[in-house]
């Protein structure tokens, strides 16, 4: 079946690491995006990507890194310098011409600064 | 403002209740709208796109009202299943992709 798969599902950063989250899809989807979710809040976008090799930031971008080297995959790297990182993080994509079907959405990495 | 705005609720109703959720929105270019439905910690997934024309999918009704900039879901015959948090989205700038998210309305069905 097509997805999109986000690993790991928990991860846990010390203070001063960089990490890496995963986000895969087999969906033959064009755009893919990162959003951040905290407690009792809504989605907010991070980075966005419409095309490979091409990526945008979103509204909270600082401290956070993307690639898109192939199709399939957007990874998303929260750097040192993201000075509050626990989150919920969701990756999400769509085939470009099918907004009106809205995203898919990968079941989250949740991360924990200890 | 925010771009998109929910009342969070929580609304705690009986089983067999009708609820109705609203959302509006600041962008009047906005063309996509959708209902989402998060589980506790887990993913949102799309409960319903939003037609101008309003449209209904079983117990769930979703309207529009452009001139407003208003969007609303109406359940009902609420079930415990549908304890959950919706959220109203709306497309951002166009030809993005970019959804908004409002922060979610929290509905609690109680036996």
């Amino acid at each position: 079946d097509g997805g999109i798969t986000q690993s790991p599902k928990y991860l846990f950063r010390k203070e001063g690491q960089n990490v890496t989250l995963s986000c895969e899809q087999n969906l033959n989807h064009d755009a893919m995006y990162w959003y951040r979710q905290d407690p009792g809040q809504g989605l907010r976008l991070i980075y966005y990507s419409q095309i490979v090799n091409d990526f945008q930031k979103g509204d909270i971008a600082e401290g956070y890194s993307v690639s898109r080297e192939k199709k399939e995959s957007f990874p998303l790297t929260v750097t040192s310098a993201q000075k509050n990182p626990t989150a919920f993080y969701l990756c999400a994509s769509i085939r470009q011409a099918h907004l009106a079907f809205g995203y898919t959405f990968g079941s989250g990495t949740r991360l924990t600064v200890v | 403002r925010k771009e998109v705005e929910q009342d969070p609720g929580p609304f705690n109703v009986p089983e067999g209740a009708t609820v109705a959720f609203n959302c509006t929105y600041s962008n009047s270019a906005s063309q996509s709208f959708f209902w989402y439905r998060q589980d506790c910690r887990k993913e949102p997934k799309l409960l319903m796109s939003v037609y101008s024309s309003g449209n209904e999918d079983g117990r769930f009704t979703a309207q529009l009202n452009r001139a407003s900039q208003y969007i609303s879901l109406l359940i009902r015959d609420s079930k415990l299943s549908d304890s959950a948090t919706y959220l109203c989205v709306v497309n951002g700038e166009s030809n993005t992709g970019k959804l908004i998210f409002g922060q979610g309305t929290t509905l609690q069905v109680k036996p």
